[in-house]
């Protein structure tokens, strides 16, 4: 069955960066764009971009052009998001998704960013 | 950018009640629409996709459909499990947009 393990906890400082995984698993992960979403404390969702594993082609919303870069390894059917220059705004939920629509989903990292 | 405008942002209803949330998009999305349920512990579930066709497993009481720009979720009879948060997703064009959400409550 398919599964996105995602990664724990995160407690950072301002400033610094962090790498976000996400383990796929129970599918071809080379065939599958990965999408990654914010969530804010009692705030919506928000897309930040995605990453298609199979020739590591990118897409991202504006506003993280800059703060986020996905990567992905192909042998170990793992995605990343490393977020950098941390502020508290960064403190968040995140969320890896499968595919178009997102049809299975991570169970979400906290990020804190605090000093 | 695609902005989804969902309504209402948040919703009391009863056991058994049937009710309707809706996603209007700005631009044509040609039904790339998904609808997603969040429960309090932040799990995440996809219901629909492409806006009417139904994911597996999910009870049968969900259905979606559209309407011009307009999209909907329908719960036909409430059920204690389904008092959550939900989400309209666009997945028509990048960026991707998320609807602002709907807190479904029991009343």
């Amino acid at each position: 069955q398919v599964q996105l393990q995602q990664s724990g906890a995160e407690l950072a400082r301002p400033g610094a960066s962090v790498k976000l995984s996400c383990k796929a698993s129970g599918y071809t992960f080379t065939s599958y764009w990965m999408q990654w979403v914010k969530q804010r404390p009692g705030q919506g969702l928000e897309w930040i971009g995605a990453i298609y594993p199979g020739d590591g082609d990118t897409r991202y919303t504006q506003k993280f052009k800059g703060k986020a870069t996905l990567t992905a390894d192909k042998s170990s059917s793992t995605a990343y998001m490393q977020l950098s220059s941390l502020a508290s705004e960064d403190s968040a939920v995140y969320y890896c998704a499968r595919g178009a629509g997102t049809d299975y989903w991570g169970q979400g990292t906290t990020l804190t960013v605090s000093s | 950018d695609i902005q989804m405008t969902q309504s209402p942002s948040s919703l009391s209803a009863s056991l058994g009640e049937r009710v309707s949330l809706t996603c209007r998009a700005s631009q044509e999305i040609s039904g790339y629409l998904s609808w997603l349920q969040q429960k309090p512990d932040g799990t995440i579930k996809r219901l629909i996709y492409a806006a009417s066709t139904l994911d597996s497993g999910v009870p049968k009481r969900f259905s979606g459909s559209r309407s011009g720009s307009d999209y909907s979720l329908t719960i036909s009879s409430l059920e204690s499990e389904d008092f959550a948060d939900y989400y309209c997703l666009q997945y028509a064009s990048y960026p991707w947009t998320f609807g602002g959400g709907t807190k479904l409550e029991i009343k």
